[in-house]
């Protein structure tokens, strides 16, 4: 049962270049979560997408970022006009579906993440 | 608003001796509590979570404490070792969109 999958795993873009990074959640799972990480900082939230619908995007810088999930096929990360401060791991996490009326808060697990160094 | 607080930042402690680091979380709502673990380079990997139904949850050398009412919990490691030494995240559901929030992390550091 393959875990939580992303691609590239490293990827260099000139300043100005667009960085697209794809996650393919873990088997049964229907959530997908994207983190970024500075070197030596944590893991600060971005954007929390379910199938066709973006749930909670308030981590998610308003200009150049986007994500989306679609019905089909891997959430993609993209990132336009690359600049040197976006350099940084992107990690996409995935859960299962949540149910009930209260969260219940469903565990995510990781993915080995995105190098995105932009020169 | 939305924020989870985790110390220290560093911990330094003699190998065989206990590790405790401390979170605390705004969302009372809030009933799920994950630690993880993550080596330089790697991705950030799950060792042990609670829910808010119970107080303590342990699992051989990590044990996982929750104060509800305080709106706090921390992990324990007991017998520590080399291979111990990670950044350690807590994190919390904030909202009923259950985000998952992290901590800022804490380094910690086995000495020999």
């Amino acid at each position: 049962n393959a875990g939580v999958m992303q691609n590239p795993r490293h990827l260099v873009r000139r300043r100005g270049q667009e960085a697209r990074l794809r996650c393919s959640p873990m088997k049964g799972h229907s959530h997908v979560y994207w983190y970024r990480q500075l070197p030596e900082e944590g893991l600060k939230f971005m954007v929390y997408l379910q199938k066709e619908n973006i749930i909670d995007e308030s981590g998610m810088p308003k200009e150049r970022f986007s994500a989306e999930f679609p019905k089909e096929g891997p959430s993609i990360l993209r990132i336009q006009q690359v600049v040197r401060g976006d350099s940084a791991a992107y990690f996409c996490a995935s859960s299962r579906e949540s149910t009930g009326a209260t969260f219940s808060g469903n565990t995510i697990y990781f993915g080995e993440g995105s190098w995105l160094t932009v020169v | 608003g939305e924020n989870v607080e985790q110390h220290p930042s560093t911990l330094s402690v003699q190998e065989g001796d206990s590790a405790v680091i401390k979170c605390t979380y705004s969302d009372s709502a809030s009933n799920y509590f994950p630690w993880y673990k993550q080596e330089l380079g790697k991705r950030p990997q799950l060792i042990i979570d609670i829910r808010s139904n119970v107080g303590e949850k342990k699992d051989q050398r990590i044990a996982v404490t929750l104060n509800k009412t305080a709106k706090h919990f921390s992990l324990h490691i007991t017998e520590t070792q080399p291979e111990d030494s990670a950044v350690y995240f807590c994190a919390a559901p904030y909202s009923s969109a259950s985000k998952i929030i992290f901590g800022s992390g804490t380094r910690l550091s086995i000495r020999p």
